[in-house]
């Protein structure tokens, strides 16, 4: 079964750091473009970073460029998300997602960990 | 970034139905669009990627139409399990970008 599980969300203070996690199981992982999107709480859905399968392109919304880092380990079959200086408006759930072989749209998707920026 | 205008927002519409949702994008995007549904509680499903091309597994009465600015998603006729949010996604250029989603209700 082909399977994107997240992890590491939780509460934060503003300025603060988290690491997402998301394993991927029952495909060629490798293969893959990942993706990161986020819903924040009342609000639609936001493609927030991207990356390529050998890790050598990413790609970020402008919101996140200079705070958040995209990554990979194929060898673990997990993509990351490193975020730092974390604002309120980070406030959402984090959604790791596999993009398909015939365009860039994600065609998969993980069940998404929250992460909620507050005082 | 480009902006992707989805309407309308909400719909009622009762089962057998022909539905019809259009997203509008605030630049050409040739034919780099998807379509998403999404049930409450569960992970998106792709229907139709490049604006036109159902993704596998995905019954035939949905169908994606447009290219450039202007696209639609239509349901041909209504089925119980088709009552849910739908949104478009361009993925034309970075930052990809959605549309805020079409949540059809049963009349």
């Amino acid at each position: 079964e082909v399977q994107l599980v997240e992890s590491g969300g939780g509460l934060v203070q503003p300025g603060g750091s988290l690491r997402l996690s998301c394993e991927a199981s029952g495909f060629s992982f490798s293969k893959y473009w990942m993706s990161w999107v986020r819903q924040a709480p009342g609000k639609g859905r936001e493609w927030v970073a991207n990356i390529k399968e050998d890790g050598g392109e990413k790609f970020y919304v402008d919101s996140v460029k200079g705070r958040f880092t995209i990554s990979r380990d194929n060898a673990k079959m997990s993509v990351y998300l490193q975020m730092n200086s974390l604002r309120a408006e980070d406030t959402a759930v984090y959604y790791c997602a596999r993009e398909t072989k015939d365009s860039s749209l994600p065609d998969v998707w993980g069940q998404g960990t929250t992460v909620t920026v507050s005082s | 970034a480009i902006q992707m205008t989805q309407s309308p927002s909400s719909l009622s519409a009762s089962v057998g139905d022909r539905v019809t949702i259009t997203c509008r994008a605030s630049q050409g995007i040739g034919n780099d669009l998807g379509w998403y549904q999404q049930k409450t509680g569960k992970a998106p499903k792709l229907l139709i990627y490049a604006a036109s091309s159902l993704q596998s597994g995905v019954p035939s009465r949905f169908s994606g139409s447009g290219s450039g600015t202007d696209f639609t998603l239509t349901i041909s006729s209504l089925q119980p399990e088709d009552f849910a949010t739908y949104y478009c996604l361009q993925d034309y250029n970075y930052p990809f970008t959605f549309g805020q989603g079409t949540k059809l209700e049963i009349k």
